[in-house]
């Protein structure tokens, strides 16, 4: 069964930082890029960070850039997200997500069942 | 701040037939890039509903269908069920912002 699985979700005090997994199975995460994708509570889809599949480029939202940083170990078959200077509006639930390509841009195909992050003092 | 807009909330009664558009710019959809839809229910992920404006993935009925038209796409839903109640949100590209752009989002509700 094709799945992505988040976890490392939790609450963090504002400034501190806190790091998501996005566990891979079913497929050979090594063939594809993965974006993380987030939704602060009851607000609208928000996209976050793309990583190639080799790891090769990275690219950020603006909301995010310089503070998150996405990487991948495909030998674990897993990507990361580190989020550090973590604000109340980073509060959200993170989704990591598959890329569907051959399409411009690519579209999402495969999404975890996502993680909640919540930063409070 | 998304740059595609979408109707807050759409109704119909089982067996309509609605559509949720998403309304963008030159430098997003009308710069050519493809739309998607995904389909949202609460407390759950995001499905993968259409892709590059008028695809279905397997598994999807041909219930839904999307359209692309100048700065503009839309999704049709037709022969309304209850369980097509949920939120849907439209996705592309913004090449001023070079980021992925989702839809404000749509609650579709069934009556």
């Amino acid at each position: 069964q094709v799945q992505l699985v988040e976890s490392g979700g939790g609450v963090a005090q504002p400034g501190r930082s806190l790091r998501l997994s996005c566990a891979a199975s079913g497929f050979t995460l090594r063939s594809y890029a993965i974006h993380w994708v987030r939704q602060a509570p009851g607000k609208g889809l928000e996209w976050v960070a793309l990583i190639w599949y080799d790891g090769s480029k990275k690219y950020y939202a603006d909301s995010v850039k310089g503070r998150f940083t996405i990487s991948r170990d495909n030998s674990r078959d897993t990507v990361y997200l580190q989020m550090s200077s973590l604000t109340t509006e980073d509060t959200a639930v993170y989704y990591c997500a598959r890329v569907y390509s051959g399409y411009d841009p690519d579209a999402f195909d495969v999404w975890g069942q996502g993680t909640m992050v919540t930063v409070s003092s | 701040q998304s740059v595609l807009t979408q109707p807050p909330s759409v109704s119909g009664a089982p067996g309509q037939r609605v559509t949720i558009s998403c309304t963008g710019s030159s430098s997003n959809i009308g710069a050519g890039y493809d739309v998607h839809w995904y389909q949202q229910f609460p407390g759950t992920a995001p499905k993968f509903l259409i892709f590059g404006n008028n695809n279905r993935p397997s598994g999807v009925p041909d219930r839904f269908s999307g359209s692309k038209s100048g700065t503009s796409a839309s999704l049709a839903i037709t022969g309304l069920q209850a369980e097509d109640e949920g939120d849907y949100y439209c996705q592309s590209f913004d090449s001023s912002l070079t980021a992925f752009v989702f839809g404000t989002g749509t609650k579709l509700t069934v009556l």
